[in-house]
């Protein structure tokens, strides 16, 4: 079975707090992703990555960014919580197969409050 | 990349078949069309995708027009467990293009 793995579940940080969010999967995917989710907006892309080192900009970026240094490891950065950040974040990753578009898999969701 | 249009909720019965529209009139030509189901308090999970005309698996049936300009998710009696968020998605085959874009998504309530 493929695994995603957020590093917590719950998370409570400080507002002007450096927030690292961390995703493992273990199914050698390409892609990978990081959404946001709060009541009445459905998910939202944060950031997208679909090699290693690489990084394409989501519907939401402002305030976040990436790192993703090996391929099975996507880590989203709060570089100064706010309290507005506060929300579930989800992750996901997916094969990259030229020709054709694969299912993603999602982690549990970690839910961040920024107080 | 297309946007995609869902009605924001429906709802339906027990033992009915449920139909639920997408629209993406901007859909490019190598996008393929997506549909996934979100339980509360749980990630999104894959339940079809096609790229035309129907395509059917032991969850659902999945119909695109010629055109490719919407399609339609069709569970087939559903019961109480079929309650959750459907999402429609398109996305290219690779690279850069494998960005996935959720809406907001059809909240499909199933009562007794």
């Amino acid at each position: 079975d493929v695994k995603v793995t957020q590093s917590s579940r719950y998370l409570v940080k400080r507002t002007g707090e450096k927030v690292f969010l961390e995703c493992v999967q273990d199914m050698d995917h390409e892609n990978m992703f990081w959404y946001r989710q709060d009541p009445g907006l459905g998910l939202r892309l944060i950031y997208f990555s679909y090699d290693v080192k690489m990084k394409e900009k989501g519907d939401i970026p402002e305030g976040y960014s990436v790192s993703r240094e090996k391929k099975e490891r996507f880590s989203l950065i709060l570089e100064s919580a706010s309290t507005n950040q506060t929300s579930m974040y989800l992750c996901a990753s997916s094969y990259r197969v030229s020709g054709t578009n694969t299912e993603a898999f999602f982690g549990q969701g970690t839910r961040l409050t920024v107080v | 990349l297309a946007k995609t249009t869902q009605p924001i909720s429906m709802d339906s019965y027990e033992g009915q078949e449920v139909n639920i529209t997408c629209s993406h009139n901007n859909i490019a030509t190598n996008d393929y069309i997506t549909w996934y189901q979100q339980f509360p308090s749980q990630g999104p999970r894959f339940i079809i995708q096609g790229y035309k005309t129907k395509v059917t698996n032991e969850v659902a049936s999945l119909f695109i027009p010629a055109d490719r300009k919407s399609s339609t998710l069709s569970l087939p009696r559903v019961s109480l467990s079929d309650t959750a968020v459907y999402y429609c998605l398109v996305a290219g085959p690779g690279g850069a293009t494998n960005k996935l874009i959720f809406g907001t998504g059809t909240l499909l309530a199933v009562q007794p």
